[in-house]
Order: C-alpha cells, then structure tokens, then sequence
C-alpha cells in the first residue's frame, strides 16, 4: 500500500516565475492538507482539500491556490514566487472527510527560489 | 487562539540515556495531540498520539501523556538511541468544529552520541 507521495522531490525556479507542486494521497484517503515548512521551523497550514474543493485556509497569500481531482490526487500552484517562498512543501491525507484525525505525510518537494 | 510551545533545542545525549522533550499547548476544549519526527531530508512521520486527557500514547519506546490540567503532552524516552537522532515536531489538531488544520511547535533537535 502505497504511502503519501510527491512530485518532483526538488525544484528551483526563479523570482517571479510560477511553479505546481503535485500529490497522490495515501489509499482510502479523499482529504488533502497542504503545509510550508521553511528551513528550522514547523510546518506552516497552506490549506485543505475535500470533495474537491478548498474546505479551509491558512494566513497565506492568493498567490498559493490548489486543486483536487476526482481520484482525490492534488496540486498546489504557486504564482509570482518570492525568494521567501524557498520552504519544504508538504502534503498531507486523512481519511473520511474529517480532518481532524492523524494525518500522513508525503516526503516533500523542495523548493528553491533564485 | 490554538498554539504549541515545544522547548528549544538542540539536545545532545549519550546513547541510552533518558529523553525528555517538553511541549505545552494553548488550545480551547479538549484537541487531539500528536508527536511526529522528521529525519534528515525526509517528511514527517507520525510517532504517537492522543485524543482526550490522561490518554497515553506510545510507540517504538517513546510516550507521552494528554495533561489537561497542565496543558502538557511531553515526550519521554528511556534509552535513546544513536537512531533516534531526528527533529521532533508537537502539534495539536483543534477541537472545534469546521477546524481542520494541524498547529505545530517549531520542532525540537535531537541528537544522540554513540
């Protein structure tokens, strides 16, 4: 059974360019939260997906949006990239729709912005 | 508002010596808590959890016990090992209803010397 994974692994771009980040949930999963985890810190809540639609925010720009497809899978698209941006991005799926029970974590995309 | 404070690292031990990591949390009602670690350049792995108060989780010899009364959820382990070398990352998951995004503590070094 595959876990939580993410494409690519690592990425740089550069100032002002705009990049999507993709991930495939864990099976049995249809709910996808996105985090930010800048070098030394806790992973910051992006947002959360389910049935498709954005179901929550965290305190980030409307340059960071996402989707989720009907196999649950989902991207998160950053446009107009800041050097501050350059962060571990995380993805992470529940199962049945309630996001509050443990979540599993995907191994990350690095980004790096130049 | 919903926060964790998790105390400051780095920590350095001897292999099987005693482990404590420290982790308060501000929360309204009773949140679900968690222990997740991350090893060099992976993602986060869930280490144990706990879902109401005087709850014990425990996992690979570490524990932790919900304390409402002191708002704590501290990490114990007996014999740490050179392979428990990692960043450990506290978080809560809020209680209230429509709230579904994890709230994590700046993580905590930990580093063990065989």
């Amino acid at each position: 059974d595959a876990g939580v994974t993410q494409s690519p692994t690592h990425l740089i771009k550069t100032r002002g360019q705009q990049v999507t980040l993709r991930c495939s949930p864990k099976s049995g999963h249809d709910t996808v939260s996105w985090y930010q985890q800048a070098l030394g810190q806790g992973p910051q809540f992006i947002f959360q997906y389910y049935e498709e639609e954005e179901r929550q925010r965290g305190n980030f720009p409307d340059r960071f949006s996402g989707h989720q497809f009907p196999n649950y899978s989902s991207e998160l698209n950053v446009n107009a990239l800041l050097l501050g941006d350059s962060a571990l991005y995380l993805c992470a799926s529940s199962p049945g729709g309630t996001g509050s029970v443990e979540q599993y974590f995907g191994p990350g995309t690095r980004l790096t912005v130049t | 508002g919903n926060s964790v404070t998790q105390m400051e690292g780095p920590v350095t031990l001897s292999e099987e010596a005693f482990l404590t990591i420290n982790c308060t949390y501000t929360a309204t009602g009773y949140p679900s808590l968690f222990w997740y670690v991350q090893y060099p350049g992976e993602g986060l792995q869930l280490l144990l959890k706990a879902t109401k108060a005087d709850d014990k989780g425990s996992n690979k010899g570490f524990e932790a016990t919900y304390r409402k009364e002191t708002t704590s959820f501290h990490l114990e382990k007996g014999s740490v090992q050179v392979s428990d070398s990692a960043v450990y990352f506290c978080a809560l998951s809020p209680p209230t209803s429509g709230t579904y995004k994890y709230i994590f503590g700046t993580g905590t070094r930990l580093k063990v010397l065989a």
